[in-house]
């Protein structure tokens, strides 16, 4: 069965320090994964994503990485700013057009 | 802007009752999804349309969703008989399709339904 899984589930930490978000799926045929951010109330938007053949690709503080061996990723972001309050999804498109979605992170950026 | 539209953006209605919810994507992308979305979980895929054709649904889906995408421009969302059950995020996204391999998803801001 596909699947994706994310931890940890939710995640406070202060302002101006780093954090580390984890994705690990059993997704086939994989075609690419990608990092999504949902605020509150709102669609989630793309954050980078990365194909088989790219180990890592940065996105201003946002530093994702894949492992498709080992097929886990990790989203990483720098110096957090309280706008980064929010859920974040990853996802793993299979195929030409199906998309599997991860439960998400909470993340709590605290002043 | 361009992005993707979905109206109404709440939408609170008593149970039994009928609603309606419709998606305006980006005007060039060919491919159109639905997914519902509850507190605390991912989206959850409702079903997919390339065009206007509905190419798969959701077999978690009863009969009392539909969904059409006529002339594969907009798409409605109508769930008949409402349950508290359907109370949830609905969220409607686009992509670009085969001509953009890694085109991302992009979403509306959905529509919030609660059954009272």
């Amino acid at each position: 069965k596909n699947q994706v899984e994310q931890s940890p589930q939710s995640l406070i930490i202060l302002e101006g320090k780093n954090c580390t978000l984890q994705c690990n799926y059993t997704v086939s045929p994989f075609s690419n994964l990608r990092w999504y951010k949902q605020d509150t109330g709102r669609g989630p938007v793309s954050l980078t994503i990365m194909t088989f053949s790219e180990n890592t690709k940065s996105n201003g503080r946002y530093t994702a990485t894949l492992d498709a061996d080992t097929k886990q990723s990790s989203l990483h972001i720098t110096a957090s700013q309280l706008s980064d309050s929010a859920s974040y999804i990853c996802v793993v498109r299979s195929g030409t057009y199906k998309y599997i979605f991860g439960t998400g992170t909470r993340l709590k950026v605290l002043a | 802007d361009t992005g993707v539209s979905q109206d109404p953006r709440h939408k609170i209605t008593k149970r039994g009752q009928n609603v309606t919810f419709r998606c305006d994507p980006i005007s060039e992308h060919n491919r159109l999804y639905w997914y519902r979305q509850t507190l605390g979980q991912g989206p959850e895929f409702l079903t997919y349309f390339q065009n206007e054709a509905q190419l798969e649904k959701s077999r978690l889906l009863s009969d009392r969703f539909s969904a059409e995408r006529p002339k594969g421009s907009f798409s409605t969302l109508e769930i008949q008989r409402t349950e508290q059950g359907d109370s949830a995020m609905y969220l409607c996204a686009s992509s670009l399709g085969d001509r953009g391999w890694n085109s991302p998803l992009h979403f509306g801001n959905g529509t919030r339904l609660t059954v009272t």
